[in-house]
């Protein structure tokens, strides 16, 4: 069965970091790669950016680019979201979610985890 | 402002069949650009429904389907059910500056 399994929910203030983990289990971790979506309360999906588990590279949305960094620890099988400079308008539910189709990035997204809470509040 | 656009509410009464609707630009439903498609039940995660404009995910019912045809796409299901009810989002990829993987503003579906 395959599992995306995301750590627990997070409280920061303003200008802090927040660092996301997504374990995954139930297939070969590096066939895959791993996008980070989040979705603010009562609003719709909003795509963050995409790791490749196979070489680490990452592909940033423009909106949040400069301030997250995606990394992949392929010993533990665990995708990394941090996301730094956190504001108000960063509270929201954090997805990590599983590409589709092995070795091709992007296509659509078949496993998802749990979702993690993050709240910026002073 | 989603680049994708969906309405955003569709209803029906269980039996009866909805269909949901999602246009973009050129930047974003060019004939090699997939559509795929999200169900998201209350509290849940979003789960795949339809990918790459018409196919569905083993365990996905036959009562879900989906089209694609110049720049728009729709989501049909027939026979509606309670369980039914949820939020649904189509996403593509874009070709524009703005990013590469976009989704529709999502659409609530009612089972009246």
């Amino acid at each position: 069965q395959v599992l995306l399994e995301q750590s627990g929910t997070e409280v920061k203030e303003p200008g802090a970091s927040v660092k996301v983990s997504c374990k995954t289990s139930g297939y070969t971790f590096t066939s895959y790669g791993i996008s980070w979506v989040r979705q603010a309360p009562g609003q719709g999906l909003e795509w963050m950016g995409w790791i490749s588990a196979n070489n680490g590279n990452t592909i940033y949305a423009q909106k949040v680019q400069g301030r997250v960094t995606m990394a992949t620890d392929t010993y533990t099988s665990t995708a990394y979201m941090e996301l730094r400079s956190l504001r108000s308008d960063d509270t929201a539910m954090y997805y990590c979610a599983r590409d589709s189709t092995p070795m091709v990035p992007l296509i659509a997204f078949d496993i998802w985890g749990q979702g993690t809470m993050v709240t910026v509040s002073s | 402002q989603s680049v994708l656009t969906q309405p955003p509410s569709v209803s029906g009464a269980p039996g009866q069949r909805v269909t949901i609707s999602c246009t973009g630009s050129s930047s974003n439903f060019r004939a090699d650009y997939d559509i795929h498609w999200y169900q998201q039940l209350p509290g849940a995660a979003p789960k795949l429904l339809i990918y790459r404009n018409i196919n569905r995910p083993s365990g996905v019912p036959d009562r879900f389907s989906g089209s694609k045809s110049g720049t728009s796409a729709s989501l049909a299901i027939t026979g509606l059910q309670a369980e039914d009810e949820a939020d649904y989002y189509c996403q593509s990829y874009d070709s524009s500056l703005s990013g590469y993987v976009v989704f529709g503003g999502g659409t609530k579906l009612t089972v009246l």
